[in-house]
């Protein structure tokens, strides 16, 4: 069974640009979670898709958003981006049973802003 | 609010010496606590969940509710447990929430 895939790994972008960031879950996975990782803060909570729809979301400004598609697969983009931006993005999927708290992380996308 | 806290970043011990990695939550509601491990090059992995009561790897962890903690304790250490370990809430708030601490670079010295 193929793991979290999340697309691109790596990317470099501008003050000011906006960038989309893809993750496909595990088979049969219908949750969808995003976190920001950075060295200051750890792990942080972004938002978290089930069905299409966002269930939960962490204290991140607008610029953050995410969406599911019907397929599971979920895309998150930050527009305006700030140098503090800069962070491993992670992925994760859960299921088919939810609320079990065992999340199947992707390797991330590591989002480097100039 | 919800907080993890795990006091130590950094922790080294000899092959062979116990080890224990602190976790400490603050959670008005009932808690489930996890362990996340990650290996060099490797993704985040979950490691062991409270509610199960398992042992993985040689790694046990009590949830202590008057103490709120949950601590990762392994007799033995053994190199390959070198890694990064992050303690875990669950927030159940009808989605999959986990607040993370800060984590615990583990280093195994032979």
């Amino acid at each position: 069974k193929a793991g979290v895939t999340q697309t691109p790994r790596y990317l470099i972008k501008t003050r000011g640009q906006q960038v989309t960031l893809s993750c496909s879950p595990i088979s049969g996975h219908r949750s969808v979670s995003w976190y920001q990782q950075t060295p200051g803060q750890g792990l942080q909570f972004l938002f978290e898709y089930f069905s299409e729809t966002q269930r939960n979301k962490g204290n991140f400004p607008g610029r953050f958003s995410g969406r599911q598609f019907s397929n599971s697969r979920s895309e998150m983009n930050v527009s305006t981006l700030e140098l503090g931006d800069s962070a491993l993005y992670l992925c994760a999927s859960s299921g088919p049973v939810t609320n079990t708290g065992e999340l199947f992380f992707g390797e991330g996308s590591r989002l480097t802003v100039l | 609010a919800q907080r993890v806290t795990q006091p130590e970043k950094l922790l080294s011990v000899f092959k062979g010496a116990p080890v224990e990695l602190k976790c400490n939550y603050s959670y008005s509601g009932s808690p489930e606590l996890f362990w996340y491990v990650q290996y060099s090059r490797q993704r985040l992995q979950l490691l062991l969940r409270h509610i199960s009561r398992e042992s993985i790897k040689g790694f046990t962890a009590d949830l202590n509710k008057g103490e709120t903690s949950f601590h990762l304790k392994k007799p033995f250490a053994q190199e390959e447990d070198s890694a990064m370990y992050y303690c875990a809430l669950s927030v159940i708030q009808g989605a999959q929430k986990l607040v993370f601490g800060q984590g615990t670079r583990l280093t195994i010295n032979p």
